[in-house]
């Protein structure tokens, strides 16, 4: 059982147009974590969302936590070629043994055509 | 460059095999975590070391063990390697011990069992 669902898994989009990637789940989460990995390489932090309802921008990203903090979205705005990847959603239940222990989505696939 | 460094990059064996992956964090990153990512399992935890000891575990099998030397380096023993243990493992460390700081992800080691 998948405790992150993310959707699409797959994005073919045209440059400049936007994007939402979404990531669910019915366990709340003390904080997520938005990764991009590309080819050959480890994923690579993004940002970290802590707080219910928080919205956190990076350039053309925004990143949103859910009210609730069992979802979060990721919006591209005017998408470019060096914006294609895998996007990851991780995230990180405190208590217990958790220490560092993050849970991943299954990753959305994103690819920006020129 | 994440700081982290996996050796090898590659790895080809044969199945009933053995094999020893290693890791070196970031400078003064205590903590070291293991992940496994297949197409169709996505990034999973696999285990966590802090200092030398043991701090979280994932879905790790039996078959697979880790350690945390004092030099902070880290090593994942696979044996008896199956055709389904064909993956990308990935390393990644962090300051402390978890939580939602950042994690630095190494450029992983492809493993492929024939």
């Amino acid at each position: 059982t998948q405790l992150l669902e993310q959707s699409p898994q797959f994005l073919s989009i045209q440059e400049g147009e936007n994007l939402t990637v979404y990531c669910n789940s019915s366990s709340v989460f003390s904080s997520l974590q938005w990764y991009r990995q590309e080819p050959g390489e480890g994923p690579v932090l993004l940002v970290t969302v802590v707080t219910g309802g928080e919205v956190k921008k990076l350039k053309r990203l925004t990143f949103q936590f859910g009210d609730a903090r069992k979802d979060s979205s990721l919006h591209i705005t005017a998408a470019q070629p060096g914006d294609t990847g895998l996007y990851l959603c991780a995230g990180f239940r405190a208590g217990g043994t958790s220490y560092g222990k993050l849970t991943f989505g299954q990753g959305t696939i994103l690819t920006v055509h020129p | 460059d994440s700081g982290v460094t996996q050796t090898p990059k590659h790895l080809i064996t044969a199945t009933g095999q053995r094999v020893t992956l290693r890791c070196s964090p970031r400078s003064g990153d205590l903590s070291v975590y293991w992940y496994q990512q297949s197409l169709d399992q996505g990034l999973q935890f696999l285990i966590q070391y802090y200092n030398g000891e043991e701090r979280a575990k994932g879905n790790i099998l039996e078959r697979f063990s880790a350690q945390q030397f004092p030099d902070l380096h880290s090593e994942l023993n696979l044996s008896s390697l199956e055709l389904g243990d064909s993956a990308l493992y990935f390393c990644a460390s962090s300051v402390g011990q978890g939580g939602s700081e950042t994690q630095y992800f190494g450029p992983g080691t492809r493993l492929l069992v024939l």
